[in-house]
């Protein structure tokens, strides 16, 4: 079946640093690809989406590029900040529903 | 805010108990999907419902089950409760049928404890 793999947290960062979390999956078909990011008492909100293979998501300075070649879709920006502490979700939707295949998250820690 | 309301946002019963939680998606949206999210299994898809109809089913227990009604509200029925059912559960709707590129939107969630 469909699965996603994200590197394990948590990554700490100092503000301004650069940021890049891992995705890769396994999923047959031409599936689409999610970041999702979930704030401490929240639910997810969706970051960034692409729909094909190298388009690039962007939202908020993050950014992801699907890359079919190597089943990949790394979250990365430029210069976090402590606002973006957060715990980052990997996901896939290979189905006519929109139903969710989740990575285990990544929890993201930003120091001043 | 998402536009998904979820309640009870805390819920602490008793194992063999059974409570039902309750999901209103955004307005306008027909298809609504719970997720269930544990330490130890992370986000796990267990059902969604378009426009009062079961659509999708993912790993979903026989002691659970859940329902549409025709305004559009959407309850998960736990039953039989273990301590292993402690969890944070998740709404989400959208818009349509779905389809592998639109955008779910999801509530706060309902934590669960059973002690």
């Amino acid at each position: 079946g469909d699965s996603v793999t994200q590197m394990e947290g948590p990554v700490t960062l100092s503000e301004e640093a650069f940021l890049t979390i891992n995705c890769t999956y396994t999923a047959t078909g031409y599936p689409s690809l999610f970041w999702y990011v979930q704030y401490p008492g929240e639910g997810l909100q969706l970051l960034l989406k692409a729909t094909k293979a190298d388009d690039k998501g962007s939202n908020k300075g993050f950014e992801a590029t699907y890359r079919k070649e190597t089943t990949s879709f790394h979250l990365e920006k430029g210069s976090v900040q402590v606002s973006d502490s957060a715990v980052y979700f990997c996901a896939l939707s290979n189905s006519g529903y929109s139903t969710l295949t989740f990575g285990k998250g990544t929890m993201l820690l930003v120091s001043p | 805010d998402s536009g998904v309301t979820q309640t009870p946002k805390h819920l602490i019963t008793a194992t063999g108990q059974r409570v039902t939680l309750r999901c209103s998606p955004r307005s306008g949206d027909l298809s609504v999907y719970w997720y269930q999210q544990s330490l130890d299994q992370g986000l796990q898809f267990l059902i969604q419902y378009y426009n009062g109809e079961e659509r999708a089913k993912g790993n979903i227990l026989e002691r659970f089950s859940a329902q549409q009604f025709p305004d559009l509200h959407s309850e998960l029925n736990l039953s039989s409760l273990e301590l292993g059912d402690s969890a944070l559960y998740f709404c989400a709707s959208s818009s349509g049928t779905g389809g592998g590129n639109t955008e779910a939107f999801f509530g706060q969630g309902t934590r669960l404890t059973v002690v």
